[in-house]
Formats: structure tokens, C-alpha cells, sequence
């Protein structure tokens, strides 16, 4: 079963904007993790939040937790056209437990 | 340094067969994780192999099964093939003794059920 819901399901930007992908869970979580996926192929980690951070950052990337209200938000700043893939929020429950993934968020950044 | 491999990319089947699917994790992990992905949907977590032993099992049917070798390498078997079967597979590798949950994952292999 899907643990994470993002949100929207697809966002069309232009290069230079930024995105914004929200994503909601509902059990607690020992982290929560974004995943980037090109075209159907393997999934790549971008960034980890642990419950007990609210603010995360890495090069483009800002990630934010609210654990209060089960919600994490995933920015990327100056989007670029390589940007274009689906994301994926992951929650944890331990440093070694399995992975719940959402459906996922298609992101279409425009030349 | 290379990362988690899969094998083969692309296979289809008919209803009834059985498929082997093969991974090698990123070298310096010992634990394995397959995932699938159906169209559209995120990857669903089928189990997780350490020490050779499952750990930690999904909402999968028993036709489901997976071996992990003494060099961590893996593999996922599906009995029974089933229509619903076609899916990206995907493998995942950590490490235990890694204090964060990143996992990393391998290109996955495509299973077309005819």
C-alpha cells in the first residue's frame, strides 16, 4: 500500500522557475527521503530528512518535514530542463527498514 | 566504483512461467531489497535480503521468493506468472552498518507477462 500521496501529481514549469512537490504520509516515520526517476529507469536519492530535522538543504534542493501534520516539501530552485523526471517521497520507519513510496510527482521543466 | 546491476534489462514470459531475476548490489553493501513498480505507481517493497536470510517481507503472494548469495548478490523468482506480473523490478542496495535509510538502486528489469 502507498504511504506517501504527493502532490500535484504533474507540474509543468519553465526553466529558471522554481518547483514545489508536496507529499503527505500517514503513519510515523524514522525519515522521510525524495527519489528522483528518469523515464522508467532506476531511481536515484536526492535528499534524507530525519523526523526529528525541519529543514534540509543540498545544492538546489530544500526539503522540509512537518511531522505535526505528516508532510514533507520538496523545492528545487532554478529548475533546468534536466529536472524533468517523476519524484518520489520514501518514508522509513528505521535506518534499515523498507521504503514506502508515494505515486509519485511528474515534473515537465519547459526550454 | 560500480553500482547496483541488474539482469536481464528487458524479458517477457507467458502466463504460467517462472522468471529469475539477478542483482548485484553497490560494492561495500550487504543487504538487498527489491521493489516493484508497475506503470504509473511508485515501487512497492516485495522483501529484503541480509546475511542471507529474509528480513523483511511485503504484501507479496508465497510465488514470490528471493535467495541472497555469500556475496550479496540476489535473486528474485516469480512462480505462476500472472498478467498483473508485468512490472519494473527494481533492486536496491544499503548497507547495515550505514546510519541513513539511502538506498541505491539498480535500472531495474522490465517483465512483460503475455
Amino acid at each position: 500500500s502507498q504511504q506517501g500521496e504527493e502532490d500535484p501529481q504533474a507540474l509543468s514549469i519553465q526553466e529558471g522557475e522554481n518547483a514545489t512537490m508536496n507529499c503527505s504520509y500517514k503513519t510515523s516515520i524514522n525519515n522521510l527521503q525524495w527519489y528522483r526517476q528518469n523515464s522508467g529507469r532506476g531511481l536515484v536519492h536526492l535528499i534524507l530528512i530525519r523526523s526529528n530535522e525541519r529543514e534540509k538543504h543540498s545544492g538546489r534542493l530544500r526539503v522540509t518535514l512537518d511531522t505535526s501534520k505528516k508532510s514533507s516539501s520538496l523545492l528545487i530552485t532554478a529548475s533546468r530542463a534536466a529536472d524533468t523526471a517523476s519524484y518520489f517521497c520514501a518514508t522509513g520507519t528505521g535506518a534499515n527498514s523498507k521504503l514506502t513510496f508515494g505515486k509519485g510527482i511528474t515534473l515537465s521543466v519547459r526550454p | 566504483d560500480a553500482g547496483v546491476t541488474q539482469s536481464p534489462t528487458h524479458l517477457i514470459k507467458t502466463r504460467g512461467q517462472q522468471v529469475t531475476l539477478r542483482c548485484s548490489p553497490k560494492s561495500g553493501h550487504d543487504t538487498v531489497s527489491w521493489y516493484q513498480q508497475a506503470l504509473g505507481q511508485g515501487p512497492q517493497f516485495i522483501f529484503q535480503y541480509y546475511e542471507e536470510e529474509e528480513r523483511q517481507r511485503g504484501n507479496f503472494p508465497d510465488r514470490f521468493s528471493g535467495h541472497q548469495f555469500p556475496n550479496y548478490s540476489s535473486e528474485l523468482n516469480v512462480n505462476a506468472l500472472l498478467l498483473g506480473d508485468s512490472a519494473l523490478y527494481l533492486c536496491a542496495s544499503s548497507s547495515v552498518s550505514s546510519d541513513t535509510g539511502e538506498l541505491f538502486f539498480g535500472e531495474g528489469s522490465r517483465l512483460t507477462v503475455l
